[in-house]
C-alpha cells in the first residue's frame, strides 16, 4: 500500500481557514486519495475523495498537486467541532474497499 | 445518507468470557463490512474484512479463533471477542461497504464498540 505523511498535530483558530497536507509520493495511477476523520471516541466519518482534480464539497476542499504526489485538505472556516483527528488514505481502485489508516493529524481548534 | 450501527457502544466484561459485537448497516446492504481495532492515542488498525455468505479474510497477526466474524445478512456482521483478557480492551470498530457498487469510494463507519475486560 502506498504510504502518506502528516504532520502529527496542527492548531488553528475559530473561524479561520485550516490547511491540512499530506505527502503521497509513491501514490499510483489509480490510487484514489480519501480525507476521513475522528472526532473523540467516534468513528471516523468520510470528508472528501478525489484523484486528480481538486474537489469541493459541504464540508471542505481538497487541493492535489498537479504531480499528485501531495494534496492538501482545506476547512474553509475552522469551528469548535472540527477539532479531531484527520487521515489522509490512498485507496487503490481494485483494494476490495478497505482503507487502511495512517497516524493521521490532531487538529485542535482555538476559540 | 447511509448509517451503520453497532451494538454495544461499551461493554465490560471478566476475563475469559466472550463478547459479542454487532455491527448492521441501516438504510444499505453491505456485501462487505470491516471491523477495526484501536488503542488509546493510536490509530484505527485493520483487522479484517467480513463478507457476507463465506469467510473472513484476517489481516497479518490477527488470531482468527480469537477474533470470530460471522456475516451472516447483507446487512449484519457480529464481531466475537473469545476468551477475552484485559489486553483485548480496546475500541471496536466496523465500517460498510454498499452492495452492487465495487467501486464505491467512500466508507460507512459505526460509532464504535468500547470493551473493558476486568
Amino acid at each position: 500500500d502506498a504510504k502518506t505523511t502528516q504532520p502529527n498535530s496542527m492548531e488553528s483558530n475559530e473561524e479561520e481557514p485550516v490547511h491540512l497536507p499530506c505527502n503521497h509520493s509513491t501514490i499510483s495511477g489509480t490510487d484514489y486519495i480519501h480525507w476521513y476523520r475522528q472526532l473523540p471516541s467516534q468513528g471516523p466519518e468520510y470528508v472528501i475523495h478525489g484523484l486528480t482534480s481538486n474537489v469541493n464539497n459541504r464540508m471542505a476542499s481538497l487541493a492535489i498537486a498537479e504531480d499528485r504526489k501531495s494534496s492538501t485538505l482545506i476547512l474553509h472556516r475552522a469551528t469548535l467541532r472540527d477539532a479531531a483527528v484527520y487521515y489522509c488514505i490512498l485507496r487503490g481502485y481494485n483494494q476490495g474497499g478497505k482503507l487502511i489508516f495512517g497516524q493521521g493529524t490532531e487538529l485542535s481548534v482555538k476559540p | 445518507g447511509a448509517v451503520v450501527s453497532q451494538h454495544p457502544s461499551w461493554v465490560i466484561c471478566k476475563s475469559g468470557t466472550s463478547v459479542k459485537i454487532e455491527c448492521r448497516s441501516l438504510d444499505f446492504q453491505a456485501t462487505t463490512m470491516f471491523w477495526y481495532r484501536q488503542f488509546p492515542k493510536q490509530s484505527l488498525m485493520l483487522m479484517a474484512t467480513s463478507n457476507e455468505g463465506s469467510k473472513a479474510t484476517y489481516e497479518q497477526g490477527v488470531e482468527k479463533d480469537k477474533f470470530l466474524i460471522n456475516h451472516a445478512s447483507l446487512t449484519l456482521s457480529t464481531l466475537t471477542v473469545t476468551s477475552a483478557h484485559p489486553e483485548d480492551s480496546s475500541f471496536y470498530i466496523c465500517s460498510a461497504r454498499p452492495t452492487g457498487d465495487p467501486g464505491a469510494n467512500v466508507l460507512t463507519f459505526g460509532a464504535g464498540s468500547r470493551l473493558t475486560v476486568l
